[in-house]
């Protein structure tokens, strides 16, 4: 069974620091990963996705992650965090062998950015 | 574009009544899901279907039923409404498989 954990429920940075949140997955094929952004109030946005091509996968609002087989990681960055950044963010994790888009969430992390 | 639509916004029901959450997409997507978000958990899937007519259970599917009648609706039942059902539901679909869901905007929905 595929599951995806995140670490740490909250990150707080300074405006303009370096934004790190972190991902790990369980799964017994390579799988597809996703990271998604939501806003207060609103549904989930894609942030950015990893099938099988580049390991390191650029998103918007410039936002990136590599895809670590060996430490089964898939953390997200982005090089300077900006206010409207704050928001709460899902890693999540799909079977590619099933071809249903079923994803497996992580807990979410809620970033925090401080003027 | 309107993308997935949820009606309706919020809801209260009491304990035993029963409702359906709408959700419709007019992105001509074959693949649609629900899901419940629970603070601290992440989001849980429900049910998913892949075509119309064509429903399966995810994980979390007891107290709940869907049908796919359309391609564009896909309509979540909840019979008989119980206190572990106060949550915030989501409808996302998708063009398939590898392709990313896109996501309407939630119904949140109390029993009480």
């Amino acid at each position: 069974a595929q599951s995806v954990t995140q670490l740490g429920s909250h990150v707080s940075v300074s405006e303009g620091a370096l934004v790190l949140l972190r991902c790990n997955y369980s799964s017994s094929v390579p799988p597809y990963l996703f990271w998604y952004v939501q806003y207060p109030n609103q549904g989930l946005q894609l942030l950015l996705k990893y099938t099988s091509a580049a390991t390191l996968v650029k998103g918007i609002n410039g936002f990136e992650a590599e895809f670590k087989k060996s430490e089964t990681s898939f953390h997200l960055t982005k090089p300077s965090a900006h206010m409207s950044d704050a928001a709460e963010y899902f890693c999540a994790v799909s079977d590619p062998t099933e071809n249903t888009g079923k994803l497996i969430f992580g807990q979410g992390t809620t970033l925090q950015v401080k003027p | 574009n309107a993308g997935v639509t949820q009606t309706p916004k919020f809801r209260i029901l009491k304990i035993g009544q029963s409702m359906t959450l709408q959700c419709t997409q007019d992105m001509n997507h074959n693949y649609m899901y629900w899901y419940r978000q629970d603070p601290g958990m992440g989001l849980k899937l429900i049910y998913y279907s892949v075509g119309a007519g064509i429903t399966d259970k995810g994980e979390v599917p007891n107290g709940y039923n869907v049908s796919r009648s359309t391609t564009e609706d896909f309509p979540l039942r909840l019979e008989l409404a119980a206190p572990s059902q106060t949550s915030v539901y989501f409808c996302a679909s998708s063009y398939g498989g590898m392709q990313p869901q896109h996501f309407g905007d939630g119904t949140r929905l109390s029993i009480l």
